[in-house]
Parts: C-alpha cells; sequence; structure tokens
C-alpha cells in the first residue's frame, strides 16, 4: 500500500493558463474524489468518479474544470484559463467499495498558486 | 443539506492536559461523522468514524469522540495531549449509503497549539 501521490505538489502558474493534477489512488481503490481546500477552510468538494464514471459533479466544478478517470485508475483534474481565485490546494483521496462512504485516504494535495 | 461548524478556530493546550474539540452538524438524517486530523505538509488522516452504535468511538493515537443526538454534537477528546498532537482538527459529515451523494463535508477546522 503506497498511498495516494499527487503530482505535482506545487505549481505556480500565470493567470490564464492551463495547469493539470495528477492523482493516482490506492490500487485496489475504485472509488476516488478530488476536494479543494483554501486558506482557513475545510476541504470542498470537487467530483467522485466510481470506477472510470463521473457520478457527483459540485457546483463548485465551474466550466473551466474538467476530471477524467480513463482507464479506472489514475485521475487528472485540469484547470483552463486559470484565475488568481483558483489558488488552493487541491486534494485526491480515494476508497473502496466495501468501506462506508466518508472513510476516504487522502494524497498530500497539490498546492496551486495563480499570479 | 448537511453542514458542519466547528466553533473554535484555535485552541492551545499544555502538554498532558486533556482536549476537547466541538463539532455540530445540521442533517436531516443520522449522518455519518468522522474526525480528520491534517499535519504540516501530510495529507488528511482519518482518526475515528461513527456511523452506527456505541456512541463512544475510539480512535487512533488515542482520541475518542462522542456522538450526542439530542445536542448534534460530535466533540472529539483526548485525555492527555502530546506535543506531536499539534495538527488542524477537521469534522466532517457524510450522508448515510443510498443518499446517491458521496460528498463529505467538513468543518472549518480546529488548529491545535501544544505547549511543552
Amino acid at each position: 500500500d503506497t498511498g495516494v501521490s499527487q503530482d505535482p505538489r506545487h505549481k505556480i502558474t500565470k493567470r490564464g493558463q492551463n495547469v493539470t493534477f495528477r492523482c493516482d489512488p490506492i490500487s485496489e481503490h475504485n472509488r476516488l474524489y478530488w476536494y479543494r481546500q483554501t486558506l482557513g477552510q475545510g476541504p470542498e468538494f470537487l467530483t467522485y468518479f466510481q470506477n472510470e464514471a463521473q457520478l457527483e459533479k459540485s457546483r463548485l466544478l465551474s466550466d473551466r474544470f474538467s476530471a477524467e478517470r480513463p482507464k479506472g485508475s489514475f485521475s487528472t483534474l485540469e484547470i483552463q484559463r486559470t484565475e488568481q481565485g483558483d489558488s488552493a490546494m487541491y486534494l485526491c483521496a480515494s476508497s473502496s467499495l466495501q468501506i462506508i462512504t466518508g472513510e476516504l485516504f487522502f494524497g498530500e494535495g497539490s498546492r496551486l498558486t495563480v499570479l | 443539506a448537511q453542514s458542519v461548524t466547528q466553533p473554535d478556530i484555535h485552541i492551545t493546550v499544555s502538554e498532558g492536559a486533556s482536549l476537547e474539540l466541538r463539532c455540530n452538524y445540521s442533517y436531516g438524517a443520522t449522518p455519518y461523522l468522522f474526525w480528520y486530523v491534517q499535519s504540516p505538509g501530510q495529507g488528511l488522516q482519518l482518526l475515528l468514524k461513527y456511523f452506527s452504535g456505541d456512541t463512544l468511538v475510539q480512535g487512533i493515537k488515542g482520541f475518542e469522540a462522542e456522538f450526542k443526538r439530542s445536542q448534534s454534537s460530535f466533540n472529539l477528546r483526548k485525555p492527555s495531549v502530546h506535543w506531536s498532537d499539534a495538527a488542524e482538527y477537521f469534522c466532517a459529515v457524510a450522508p448515510y449509503s443510498g443518499a446517491g451523494s458521496y460528498q463529505l463535508t467538513f468543518g472549518k477546522g480546529t488548529k491545535l497549539s501544544v505547549i511543552p
């Protein structure tokens, strides 16, 4: 069990650029989640995958955000035309169908800074 | 919609003292409740959970929490704090299985500082 890994750990970009984050979940986990955490706040739900299917999306996930999990393994989160308000820590988590909703295993996060 | 309130933004305790972190939730049915801990540079880690049964639940690192339905609370406790417990603690609520949603809703967190 190597845990949930995220890449890159830190990304600095200029406003208007596109960025992509990758998440590799724990290998046997078929559920994958993306959360966003801003300074002084708790994590906020963005989206959820079960295998390759994206089953739930938050209203926070604007049209500039897209997430994929093409083969039901790793996932990517892309932000197009970044804005300063997108600066946050993007957290990925995974879980298995056999455990209860909410028991998530989190990665260390990818911090985005938009200048 | 579910929500979580953690009234204390920052708490400072002396090493060896007892600790209680408060959490109140709002949810239309019996929720699944969690406490997570986030240490600097590390991912969120599950401390303990409640979804049914005994209202006093034990977790890792000597933590426990008590579910009180009448007060809509799920407070986290530890009898004797260690310096390594300094971190940020998040209370969270999840909808029951079958609700069709998998959103975990977090509170804003309580930062714990420990004085040696």
